[in-house]
This record gives C-alpha cells, structure tokens and sequence, in this order.
C-alpha cells in the first residue's frame, strides 16, 4: 500500500509536446510538493500545495502548472516540453499542522526524458 | 534559506561508525536541521531531524553545535545496505504556510566489505 504514488514511473517525449504527471498520496498529509531532480543529483523544491492552496512557487517556468484537485493529489502539467525539462520529478508529502517541522515523504519518481 | 556543503563521497567498511558533516554558515532562527538518504531508482528516506544539541533514533544520532552552523549525521556500525546517497536538508516554518526546503549537493556514502 504505497504512501505517496507518481505515474508515470517512465515518461519518454518529443519537444514541444505537452505532458502530465500525476500525485495521490494516502497519508492524511495537508501539505504536498513538486522536486526536480536533475542529472547531478541537486534536488530543488518547485511547488507547494497547503490544503489545495498553493503556498510554494519557486522561479519555475510558467509552462510548469501545478494543479490540487484535492489534499490527496497534486498533479504537475507541462506545456511544451525542452530538453533542460528531463529529470527525476519527485512528489512530496507532509503534515504541517500543529506546528509538525516537515518530514517528507517522497513518492518513487518519474523521469521524464524529453527527446 | 541556508545554503548547506557536504562532502561529496565518503568511503567506508562495515561495523564502522560513520560520521557525515554538513556546514549551513548562514542558518537562521526557524530553520530545522534534517537528513534523508536516498538509495538509486528511489525517493529520498527520512532519517532524522533536529533543531539543537543532540538528537537520536533508532537509526542514527545528529549533532547539532550551540550556534547550528554545522551539524553531523553519525550512523553506528554501517552495513553494506547503508550505501546511498545521505542530503544535508536545511527547512524553515513558513508564516505562510508550508516547509520550505533546500537540499544540499548530498554525500554519496559507499561501504565496503
């Protein structure tokens, strides 16, 4: 029963063409987020959602659109994909109320290859 | 948000304790201290989190001086299957809401029988 779930695991595209992937998490957590992951291993924070409300906004291209339908789920949609876009992109989740300092739960990771 | 320096890589062998520092010079009032470790093809794993002094689980222990521009991740007696990569994360509470975070560069640990 996986906490944090991404799909696709895999994700091999042409520039140009607009992509999607997709987050739940089963934890109860309030607050979920979107890291990038590139070929040096450098994790960076790009989203944040605090009870679907976005919180986060690290200077991330606007063809990135992070969308929370709801607590469980933030998805991340990318228009017009580059090659710099390849990477690892992680999903995140917390519990920030009542003052929790943050542990993170990381879902497995979707590498995008952008071709 | 602190900026966080590890060392690249570290060697090690089996039952050794390993001790794993990170520098954050310009850490500020409301920022934690935490650890994860990440194994290839996966997620990064929570190993522990601390604000000052010393702190330990079941894992590992984390040593934070009294003005927190460092701290030290120890992992008693390391196996084979604690070979990975360990990040330095510095966070901050946010007025706003939310945990914002920036990693370090990470520490690639490899341990050897």
């Amino acid at each position: 029963d996986t906490a944090v779930s991404q799909t696709p695991k895999y994700l091999v595209t042409q520039m140009g063409n607009d992509k999607s992937i997709k987050c739940e998490q089963n934890l109860g957590h309030d607050t979920m987020y979107w890291y990038k992951q590139d070929s040096k291993k450098f994790l960076k924070i790009m989203f944040s959602y605090n009870n679907k409300e976005l919180i986060i906004n690290e200077t991330v291209p606007n063809r990135f659109s992070p969308k929370s339908p709801d607590k469980a789920h933030l998805n991340l949609h990318i228009n017009s994909l580059e090659l710099g876009d390849s990477a690892v992109y992680f999903c995140a989740s917390t519990r920030l109320a009542g003052g929790n300092t943050g542990e993170l739960f990381f879902g497995e990771g979707s590498r995008l290859t952008v071709l | 948000l602190a900026k966080t320096t590890q060392p690249i890589s570290m060697d090690s062998y089996e039952g050794q304790e390993v001790n794993i520092t990170c520098s954050h010079n310009n850490i500020a009032t409301n920022d934690y201290i935490t650890w994860y470790q990440q194994f290839p093809s996966q997620g990064p794993r929570f190993i522990i989190q601390g604000y000052k002094t010393k702190v330990t689980n079941e894992v590992a222990s984390l040593f934070i001086p009294a003005d927190r521009k460092s701290s030290t991740l120890s992992l008693p007696r390391v196996s084979l299957s604690d070979t990975a990569v360990y990040y330095c994360l510095v966070g901050t509470l946010m007025n706003t809401g939310g945990f914002k975070t920036i990693f370090g560069a990470g520490t690639r640990l490899f341990v050897k029988a």
